[in-house]
């Protein structure tokens, strides 16, 4: 099945600094890739998705690559903010599996003031 | 449009006892997933469920978990005979199936005693 590995389990970073979250997969069909946010108690909130026929995706401060042939995709936060302090999980799915989400392990971003 | 609606918040069984927890999905959705999150952990999938259907349940233990997705009323994850292994928050997720993006409710917290 589907393997997601996630670097850094953690991150600290300060204020107004940038953070950079690297996922890589092993599936080769795998072709959707959501990132969640997850608040210390609660539910995980999709931030970002990107799909595999796009290389680049931007909302705001957030963006997100994608490089098929290697297998990774990356999570880059521009001028954090102390709100931005969560848990980010990445993910990658398959339409073969339903899109039922293989999850990396996390990473705690700290954003200090 | 209310989201992903999961109860109870909390679930406190001694062992040996069952745990029922439900999962209504978000309104539209007719595709739910449930995954289990340990303790600073990611989140592990479970099961795929789509209406009366278990399309994927590769994530389940074999002994003492089941769910279903009934025609009417909202999805349930029993476990039974709870074993201090089984403490975990448990996610339920919807979507509008394909790769539209998933939804996730605010989970159960087991513990069991």
């Amino acid at each position: 099945g589907e393997n997601v590995e996630q670097h850094p389990s953690t991150l600290s970073v300060q204020e107004g600094d940038s953070a950079v979250i690297k996922c890589t997969y092993s599936d080769s069909a795998s072709n959707y890739f959501p990132w969640y946010k997850q608040e210390l108690g609660k539910r995980p909130q999709l931030i970002i998705d990107i799909r595999s026929n796009v290389g680049e995706k931007k909302d705001q401060r957030i963006a997100v690559t994608l490089n098929k042939t290697a297998k990774h995709f990356s999570l880059h936060i521009t001028e954090t903010q102390p709100e931005d302090s969560a848990v980010y999980f990445c993910a990658a799915s398959t339409s073969n599996s339903g899109y039922a989400l293989n999850f990396g392990k996390g990473t705690s971003l700290l954003v200090t003031p | 449009n209310a989201g992903v609606m999961q109860n109870p918040r909390h679930l406190v069984r001694r062992r040996g006892q069952e745990a029922r927890l439900r999962c209504s999905p978000m309104k539209g959705h007719s595709h739910v997933y449930w995954y289990r999150q340990l303790p600073e952990e990611g989140l592990k999938f479970m099961v795929y469920l789509q209406k009366e259907n278990i399309i994927d349940e590769s994530g389940m233990p074999k002994e003492r978990f089941s769910a279903e997705f009934p025609k009417e009323g909202p999805s349930i994850l029993r476990i039974q005979q709870v074993v201090r292994g089984d403490s975990a928050a448990y996610f339920c997720a919807s979507s509008q199936g394909g790769d539209s993006p998933l939804h996730f409710g605010n989970g159960t917290r087991l513990t069991v005693t």
